[in-house]
């Protein structure tokens, strides 16, 4: 399989539990990206990787939220003390160098109960 | 960050061609212009891009306004498979990000 995996597929939680997400990019791709999506709106980044560093981070990613890229191989983004306001779809991708297209999972979605 | 401006919805015929616009007037001089689109229940999934010539590929053409404040992204011959929500989004070659507006959702009629 030469796409983004991601697992799982779907996530119901009770509020305030902790979760985490995995995604398993295209091998020799650098650069990985994690959005969210809400219902009826386009994803909204939330951060990137090259390789292992962990470049950039939107406001929306608050200290609830952390991601790590270890050994620049897959990625896991953890959610603490979820909240309702959470549930949405958590999306993986991967660009093919600096200008490259990117190629998309087909996300994990998050049920906050 | 630049700003898009693309149709809610269109509509189109099947077998038709559609053309589908997007306005980008704040596009920096090395952001290339992306199109995603997007099946309900499924991530983004690459179209087509370009930075100043017009493309082409296997799923789309994009042509590029030669000041590159616009761009129409054009499917030849539209099939129900084509239904699906389309991004124009000006990416950052620095950093790559893509930052996603509303899209145009295409309706394709039998």
């Amino acid at each position: 399989d030469t796409g983004v995996s991601q697992n799982p597929r779907h996530k119901i939680t009770k509020r305030g539990q902790n979760v985490t997400f995995r995604c398993d990019p295209i091998s020799e791709h650098n650069r990985l990206y994690w959005y969210r999506q809400t219902l009826g709106q386009g994803p909204e980044f939330l951060t990137y990787f090259q390789n292992e560093a962990q470049l950039e981070k939107s406001r929306l990613l608050s200290d609830r939220f952390s991601a790590e890229r270890p050994k620049g191989s897959f990625s896991t983004l953890e959610i603490q003390r979820t909240e309702q306001g959470d549930s949405a779809m958590y999306l993986c991708a991967n660009q093919e160098g600096s200008v490259g297209g990117y190629t998309f999972g087909s996300g994990t979605r998050l049920t906050v109960v | 960050d630049a700003k898009t401006t693309q149709p809610n919805s269109m509509e189109s015929n099947e077998e038709e061609p559609v053309h589908l616009p997007c306005n980008h007037s704040t596009i920096s001089g090395t952001d290339y212009i992306h199109w995603y689109r997007q099946l309900p229940s499924q991530g983004p999934e690459y179209v087509i891009h370009g930075l100043t010539s017009n493309v082409n590929n296997r799923m789309a053409s994009l042509a590029i306004a030669e000041d590159r404040k616009s761009s129409t992204l054009i499917l030849h011959r539209a099939t129900l498979r084509d239904a699906a929500v389309y991004y124009c989004i000006p990416g950052s070659s620095n950093t790559g990000k893509l930052i996603f507006g509303q899209g145009t959702t295409l309706q394709v009629k039998p």
